[in-house]
């Protein structure tokens, strides 16, 4: 089974600044990984698949990059809204399919 | 508008049984793959379950393995997880999701339901 591990744990941050969240794969997962966005009391939301490509409706300020073991989320400008936690998860070993432990982006 | 509703879960004693339902409607139930996830409460999330479109193919994690059972009705756009032998680490909201991909797997979950919450205690 792949394991992800994302970090930092925690990130606080202002509204305007420019968000950076690592997930690193225990083995090459290719280009095949995505993020999810989670509020409180929701579901989560894809954001990107396939490390790079945004989902539908999801805004240009949400960026992925990376492959093999290594990937990237990126919020260029955070929004109040965008203050939520973060799961990446791995489809290259399917199944399982596998989620990271989350990487929490709250206010400063 | 695509739409996910959960049902069916509560309060059940370990080694009991509970059956999950999802209702979906606003895109073709029949042409997806269907998952369930889980989250126990103020942890990550976990896979469950997944079932093909025709439900000719079935996946479950090994942690549920042998005691859960995924199924779906085409014609009344409605997935199911039933859950038997219970414990207590079973706790945990419940999701219905959909996978990306039309008539093929993406292994990726663009839409979810609002989630059930399943608690196994005595």
């Amino acid at each position: 089974e792949i394991v992800l591990t994302q970090s930092p744990a925690t990130l606080s941050l202002s509204p305007g600044e420019r968000a950076t969240l690592s997930c690193r794969a225990s083995q090459s997962v290719s280009s095949y990984l995505a993020w999810y966005q989670q509020k409180p009391g929701q579901a989560p939301r894809l954001l990107i698949y396939d490390a790079s490509n945004r989902a539908t409706g999801i805004p240009a300020r949400f960026s992925g990059s990376g492959s093999g073991t290594d990937f990237t989320l990126t919020i260029s400008s955070l929004e109040p809204e965008d203050f939520a936690v973060y799961y990446c998860q791995q489809r290259s070993n399917w199944p399982p399919v596998t989620f990271g432990p989350g990487t929490k982006v709250d206010i400063k | 508008e695509v739409q996910l509703v959960e049902s069916g879960g509560g309060l059940v004693k370990p080694g009991g049984s509970l059956r999950l339902s999802c209702a979906a409607s606003g895109f073709t139930f029949s042409s997806y793959s269907m998952n369930w996830v889980r989250q126990a409460p103020g942890k990550g999330l976990e896979w469950v379950s997944s079932i093909s479109s025709s439900s000719s193919y079935i996946y479950y994690a090994d942690s549920v393995k042998g005691r859960f059972t995924i199924s779906r009705d085409n014609a009344k756009n409605s997935l199911y997880l039933q859950m038997n032998s219970l414990r207590a680490e079973d706790t945990a909201v419940y999701y219905c999701a959909r996978d990306r991909g039309t008539m093929i797997w993406s292994y990726y979950f663009d839409y979810w339901g609002q989630g059930t919450l399943v608690t196994v205690s005595s």
